[in-house]
């Protein structure tokens, strides 16, 4: 299974875009890139998730780069109750385990 | 639509104590999962099940024991409570087809402390 590398902390202002990126060199061709928050206190939420190609939802937008060896969640307008920590996790499409590390502490600040 | 429902959210118990805790889904998934999660930590994967009467080991199983007798429900068991089970236990479940497998649905979350 693919490991990932996420930095561990950022800052974002409010307003601004959020950009998250994570490392996934090692992921294979039948894993998709998923990403998931976890405000704190509560359960992670499922964010998106891609293949190869970039995606967009009402949530945020996530840009694969075309060697798949890396992506970045983007929060087009972040807002306060985006502090979370967001977690970058490779799925297989045959599968139904997913690996969630330590993830990025997003802290939006006014 | 309640979702994930877990109960109790928060419990206490000492040291050799027994106790079970109850998932429940009224979105008809089949696949449910249980994790536990550490301070600063990521979530592991304790056990699994991919359908009524199914389960498996996931990644960190020792001390736990699970059942799936309904669809809706998954019981995580803690027979004899050991102060390193202190956590917060996360349930979730999924839908079986395609990529929407790895989209899982997480409960609140149950506060346990082992004195």
């Amino acid at each position: 299974d693919a490991k990932t590398t996420q930095p561990p902390s950022m800052d974002c202002a409010e307003g601004r875009a959020a950009n998250l990126p994570c490392n996934h060199s090692t992921i294979s061709g039948n894993e998709y890139v998923y990403w998931y928050r976890q405000i704190h206190s509560q359960g992670p939420q499922y964010i998106i998730h891609g293949l190869k190609n970039n995606e967009t939802n009402e949530m945020a937008s996530l840009i694969i780069t075309e060697d798949r060896k890396s992506s970045t969640l983007i929060l087009p307008h972040a807002t306060l109750r985006d502090t979370a920590v967001y977690y970058c996790t490779p799925g297989r499409i045959n599968d139904y385990k997913l690996s969630f590390g330590a993830g990025t502490t997003v802290t939006v600040r006014a | 639509n309640a979702g994930v429902t877990q109960t109790p959210k928060f419990r206490v118990l000492k040291t050799g104590q027994s106790m079970t805790l109850l998932c429940a889904q009224d979105m008809n998934h089949e696949y449910m999962y249980w994790y536990r999660q550490d301070p600063g930590m990521g979530l592991r994967l304790i056990h699994y099940s991919v359908g009524e009467g199914t389960t498996a080991k996931g990644e960190v199983p020792d001390g736990y024991n699970v059942s799936r007798l309904k669809k809706q429900n998954f019981l995580l068991g803690l027979e004899s409570a050991a102060p390193s089970q202190t956590s917060v236990y996360f349930c979730a479940s999924s839908k079986p087809s395609g990529v929407t497998k790895n989209i899982q649905y997480f409960g609140a979350g149950t506060r346990l402390s082992v004195l």
